[in-house]
């Protein structure tokens, strides 16, 4: 079965923290995404991934930067995490080819005080 | 640049009873389109795509879509609706032309009642 894990469920942080999410994927994915939710917006994607140090920028990559070192990992970093940065945080993997589906991780809620 | 809409943030339904969703779409080249499900404290589940072919795809729980290309719409349908259906909608689109990037709507909540 399918799998895709994120390293905590809930998160709270003090504003400028450095901030690690982690996100394991076991399907042997090329590509894998991080993506913030927040109501009404729907996902954002802030960077993607499509090789081991690869990434490339999504819509929203200002405040964040990303680390790919194994094929199956993909860490979202907040360099120094603001208020405005809370928010739910997906990952997401994928076949190489576009027209493959992605398949999601359970989300990580972060809150910034 | 690849956008999409979907009109309605919420959609009301009595069990049983026909459901659709409404999403709209804009690309340069030929669209991608997905939908996908996210049931409360979830991640995003995939239930269909559309990629060629016959426009009339199925998918997963008795979901289904239409892709109509003169009307740039792709939306979701169910003959008859259960309370458990009751979720957030997305859909989502990629222009071929743009690589692996997927733009995603800002989501519908369907409430389904018995």
């Amino acid at each position: 079965d399918v799998k895709v894990t994120q390293s905590s469920r809930y998160l709270v942080k003090r504003t400028g923290e450095k901030v690690f999410l982690e996100c394991v994927q076991d399907m042997d994915h090329e590509n894998m995404f991080w993506y913030r939710q927040d109501p009404g917006l729907g996902l954002r994607l802030i960077y993607f991934s499509y090789d081991v140090k690869m990434k490339e920028k999504g819509d929203i990559p200002e405040g964040y930067s990303v680390s790919r070192e194994k094929k199956e990992r993909f860490s979202l970093i907040l360099e120094s995490a603001s208020t405005n940065q809370t928010s739910m945080y997906l990952c997401a993997s994928s076949l190489a080819n576009s027209h493959y589906e992605q398949y999601f991780g359970p989300g990580t809620r972060l809150t910034v005080t | 640049a690849q956008s999409v809409a979907q009109p309605e943030d919420q959609v009301n339904v009595a069990e049983g009873n026909p459901l659709t969703v409404k999403c709209t779409y804009s690309v340069s080249g030929n669209p991608y389109l997905f939908w996908y499900v996210q049931y409360p404290n979830r991640g995003l589940q995939f239930l269909l795509k559309y990629i060629t072919g016959d426009n009339l795809v199925k998918g997963s729980y008795g979901f289904e879509a239409e892709f109509n290309k003169s009307q740039t719409s792709f939306h979701l349908k169910k003959p008859s609706a259960l309370v458990s259906d009751s979720a957030l909608y997305f859909c989502a689109v990629r222009d071929d032309n743009a690589g692996n990037m997927l733009t995603f709507g800002g989501g519908t909540r369907l409430m389904v009642k018995p």
